[in-house]
């Protein structure tokens, strides 16, 4: 079954990190790239960044650039999106997506997301 | 990161159809063919209805349809249907090499 399975609840609390996995299965994990979207309580989505699959290059959204780490672990299929100095404001769902064809910019697979929530 | 602009909320009734907009900039809409259409229900992981524009990925219904000119694409449904009642992103590629979102519009049928 062709599927990104994500962790489902992390709670960490103001000055933590976090770090969301996102399990793929049911295709070739080197041949797609991975990215992340954020999703506020309010609703609004935002786009993070995205990890090749196959080499590990990452692009950043300017946003996070200082605090953000996507790394990946092709032994398990597993790709990994770490956020430091974390804050109220970056309480909300975490999901992981595949992109459908590579630097085609659209996302054909997506994991059910994690919720993560920040508070003291 | 720049927002690109759709509608907060469309309604329509069932049978009738309705188009979302999504207005961008010349860094990202108005010079890439990488727009894309998502739908959204409550809870739930966002789904792909659009890519590149126009091209519907195998399974959605041809009651969904795309189109772009100039700075801004558009989504078009068409014979509503109650379980069209969602939120919908548009997203597009941008002159800085990465990925931009609207800030979504809520359908009522």
């Amino acid at each position: 079954q062709v599927q990104l399975v994500q962790s489902e609840v992390e709670v960490r609390k103001p000055g933590d990190s976090v770090k969301v996995s996102c399990k793929a299965s049911g295709y070739t994990f080197l041949s797609y790239d991975i990215a992340w979207v954020r999703q506020a309580p309010g609703g609004g989505m935002e786009w993070m960044g995205w990890i090749s699959a196959y080499n590990g290059h990452a692009k950043y959204a300017d946003k996070f650039h200082d605090r953000i780490r996507m790394t990946r672990d092709t032994s398990t299929n597993i790709a990994f999106m770490e956020l430091r100095g974390l804050t109220s404001d970056d309480t909300g769902v975490y999901f992981c997506a595949r992109e459908g064809s590579p630097n085609h910019w659209y996302y054909d697979l997506w994991g059910r997301g994690t919720l993560v929530t920040v508070s003291s | 990161q720049s927002v690109l602009t759709q509608p907060a909320s469309v309604s329509g009734s069932p049978g009738q159809s309705i188009t979302i907009s999504c207005t961008g900039t010349t860094s990202d809409v108005g010079t890439y063919n990488y727009v894309s259409w998502y739908q959204q229900y409550p809870g739930k992981a966002p789904k792909l209805l659009i890519f590149e524009v126009t091209h519907r990925p195998s399974g959605i219904s041809d009651r969904f349809s795309a189109s772009k000119s100039g700075n801004t694409a558009s989504l078009t449904i068409s014979g509503l249907r109650p379980e069209d009642e969602g939120d919908y992103y548009c997203t597009s590629y941008t002159s800085r090499l990465t990925l931009v979102f609207g800030g979504g519009t809520k359908l009522t049928v």
